[in-house]
């Protein structure tokens, strides 16, 4: 199986920063890397797929990048409601597997 | 507005069966594959299994392979996980998810449902 890992675990962050996580797959993924945000007591929602493709509706403070092994997403300014936990995915390969998340929290 | 809504979950013993149901509106389900994730309580997300939009492709994690099936009756818009000798590790909520193409592999899941609780215990 492709393991995913996420940095940070989580972080403190303020209205207004720009954040950046980033997740690792343990093998060559090419694009195939989608993430997730997860409210507490929510379903997760799509905001990101094929590594930097916004899912409609999705603000465009978010961004994704990166390729093969390496991806990033970025929240350019934090609002209020983009305090949750984010989830890296590849889909390249069975099973498709999830990174363990990062929490944003309010600092 | 796609809409997922899982059922079938609740309370049982280790070894028992549990089956689980999603009911799909908002699209039209036969032209997308389908998904089952967990999240154990306070942990991250685990697919489960993915299903194609004709049943011709069909996966599983390592952790429920040979005691879960999954299957779709597209005629009644629904998806089912049958869930066998169950056991501890296997308490989740279960979530129904819609993919973005007719094959689950290489495809995000792009709509989610509420979940259903799923409890293995004595």
């Amino acid at each position: 199986d492709i393991q995913m890992t996420q940095s940070p675990s989580s972080l403190s962050a303020s209205v207004g920063d720009r954040i950046t996580i980033t997740c690792r797959a343990s093998q060559n993924i090419i694009n195939y890397l989608n993430w997730y945000q997860q409210k507490p007591g929510k379903a997760p929602r799509l905001l990101i797929f094929a590594s930097s493709t916004l899912q409609t509706g999705v603000p465009s403070r978010f961004s994704g990048s990166g390729s093969g092994t390496d991806f990033t997403l970025t929240i350019g300014s934090l609002h209020p409601e983009d305090f949750a936990t984010y989830y890296c995915q590849q889909s390249y390969n069975t099973p498709p597997t999830f990174g363990p998340g990062t929490k944003v929290a309010i600092k | 507005e796609v809409q997922l809504v899982e059922s079938g979950g609740g309370l049982v013993q280790p070894g028992r069966s549990l089956r689980l149901s999603c009911v799909a509106s908002g699209f039209t389900f036969d032209d997308y594959a389908m998904n089952w994730v967990r999240q154990a309580p306070g942990k991250g997300l685990e697919w489960v299994s993915g299903i194609s939009w004709s049943s011709g492709t069909i996966g599983y994690a390592d952790s429920v392979k040979g005691r879960f099936t999954i299957s779709r009756d597209n005629a009644k818009n629904s998806l089912h996980l049958q869930m066998d000798s169950l056991r501890a590790e296997d308490t989740a909520l279960y979530y129904c998810a819609k993919a973005g193409s007719p094959e689950w592999l290489f495809e995000p899941s792009d709509s989610w449902g509420q979940g259903t609780l799923v409890t293995v215990s004595s």
